[in-house]
């Protein structure tokens, strides 16, 4: 069975700081790994994705993670907070193979301090 | 826009009720997904189907029901509803999960509240 642990249901950052969420997934297969982030009062939104290739991937908003599989970590970064950067953070897996059913972390609620 | 879209976008109903929620998936998509998002349980999957048959199982219960119409789009069915069910249902829809991935758009969602 597959599952995802975020470290830390809230985190808080100064404008301007490094921003690190923290992800580790458990999974019997090469998984695929995702962030998803939700704005207040909106549905979800693909950050990005690992699906095979590169481990350090780049999303939108200048978000990235890499894939450590010694690890088993899938960790979220951003070199500079923003204030827009508010919001709540989902790290999810899916082994796509069989099903491509996505198993979703409890999510991290990013605050931005001005 | 996702070009998921989901209707109502708010649902107000009492207690023992059924209430049926509506997806319609991208233009091309043949599986829809259902997630419940709750406070206590977070995101959850529900069910998948993929043109017309359902194709995955998750932590649905007996009381819900879903299906998918030839013009694909989907409905879920609650009923005997209890204020624990009381949360957000997204749904999602996707290409063709033939075992290649296939990214998942999400639709805004239905905000369910049983009073």
């Amino acid at each position: 069975a597959q599952s995802v642990t975020q470290l830390g249901s809230h985190v808080s950052v100064s404008e301007g700081a490094l921003v690190l969420l923290r992800c580790n997934y458990s999974s019997s297969v090469p998984p695929y790994l995702f962030w998803y982030v939700q704005y207040p009062n909106q549905g979800l939104q693909l950050l990005l994705k690992y699906t095979t290739g590169a481990t350090l991937v780049k999303g939108i908003n200048g978000f990235e993670a890499e894939f450590k599989k010694s690890e088993t970590s899938f960790h979220l970064t951003k070199p500079s907070a923003h204030m827009s950067d508010a919001a709540e953070y989902f790290c999810a897996v899916s082994d796509g193979v069989r099903d491509d059913k996505i198993i979703f972390g409890k999510g991290t609620r990013l605050h931005i301090l001005p | 826009d996702s070009g998921v879209t989901q209707t109502p976008k708010h649902l107000i109903t009492a207690t023992g009720q059924r209430v049926t929620l509506r997806c319609s998936p991208r233009s091309g998509d043949l599986s829809v997904y259902w997630y419940q998002q709750s406070l206590d349980q977070g995101l959850q999957f529900l069910i998948q189907y993929y043109n017309g048959e359902e194709r995955a199982k998750g932590n649905i219960l007996e009381r819900f029901s879903a299906q998918q119409f030839p013009d694909l789009h989907s409905e879920l069915n609650l009923s005997s509803l209890e204020l624990g069910d009381s949360a957000l249902y997204f749904c999602a829809s996707s290409v063709d999960p033939s075992g290649s991935y296939n990214e998942q758009f999400f639709g805004p969602g239905t905000r369910l509240t049983v009073l």
